[in-house]
């Protein structure tokens, strides 16, 4: 059983670009949700999938998408990318309401 | 709406001394409730988590956690501290629709040798 891989590591993007960030959940979950978590604040749900489908989100305009593919990988999308969008994204997969297992994040930076 | 309080940013504490680390909730409906810790340049680690049952709940590294209904809090506790135990603590809340997690901003402890 492998843990939650996220790729990239780090990324450097300028402001207006777009950007592709990748998630394999843990085998057998299928639940996963996207964090963003600005330096020295916790983790700002961004949205949940749930069997391929989004089933939550939070307070983050439509340029923030994502995708879950039946092998349990997931993608989160952002477009025309702001300074703020700096930050390290953390991805997540759960069975059900059960506790997460979080991936080592990827850090973007927006210049 | 839901909504997750830590109110203390940092907490200090001796080595082989108590600690708790303070987390209250606002959410409908019963909550799910999770302590995660975070290492430095690392993810978030699941610590322990209430859903149903005993108010007290037992998890990692010696942790537990005791759900207050009345109060609606959460706090994490641990009878005797170790340097190592010096990390980022989250609490959260899951709603019973599931669909949504919220994490409150972080209490970074600081176990003193």
């Amino acid at each position: 059983e492998t843990g939650v891989t996220q790729s990239p590591t780090h990324l450097i993007k300028t402001r207006g670009q777009q950007v592709t960030l990748r998630c394999s959940s843990q085998s057998g979950h299928n639940t996963v949700s996207w964090y963003q978590q600005a330096l020295g604040q916790g983790p700002q749900f961004i949205f949940q999938y749930y069997r391929e489908e989004e089933n939550g989100r939070g307070n983050f305009p439509p340029r923030f998408s994502g995708l879950q593919f039946p092998n349990y990988s997931s993608e989160l999308n952002v477009n025309a990318l702001e300074l703020d969008d700096s930050a390290l994204y953390l991805c997540a997969s759960s069975w059900g309401l059960n506790e997460q297992f979080f991936g080592p994040g990827t850090r973007l930076t927006v210049l | 709406a839901q909504s997750v309080a830590q109110p203390e940013d940092q907490v200090n504490v001796a080595e082989g001394n108590p600690l708790t680390v303070k987390c209250t909730y606002s959410v409908s409906g019963n909550p799910y409730l999770f302590w995660y810790v975070q290492y430095p340049n690392r993810g978030l680690q699941f610590l322990l988590k209430y859903i149903t049952g005993d108010n007290l709940v037992k998890g990692s590294y010696g942790f537990e956690a005791e759900f207050n209904k009345s109060q609606t809090s959460f706090h994490l506790k641990k009878p005797s501290a170790l340097v190592s135990d010096s990390a980022l603590y989250f609490c959260a809340v899951r709603d019973t629709g599931g669909f949504k997690t919220i994490f409150g901003a972080g209490t970074r402890l600081f176990v003193k040798a």
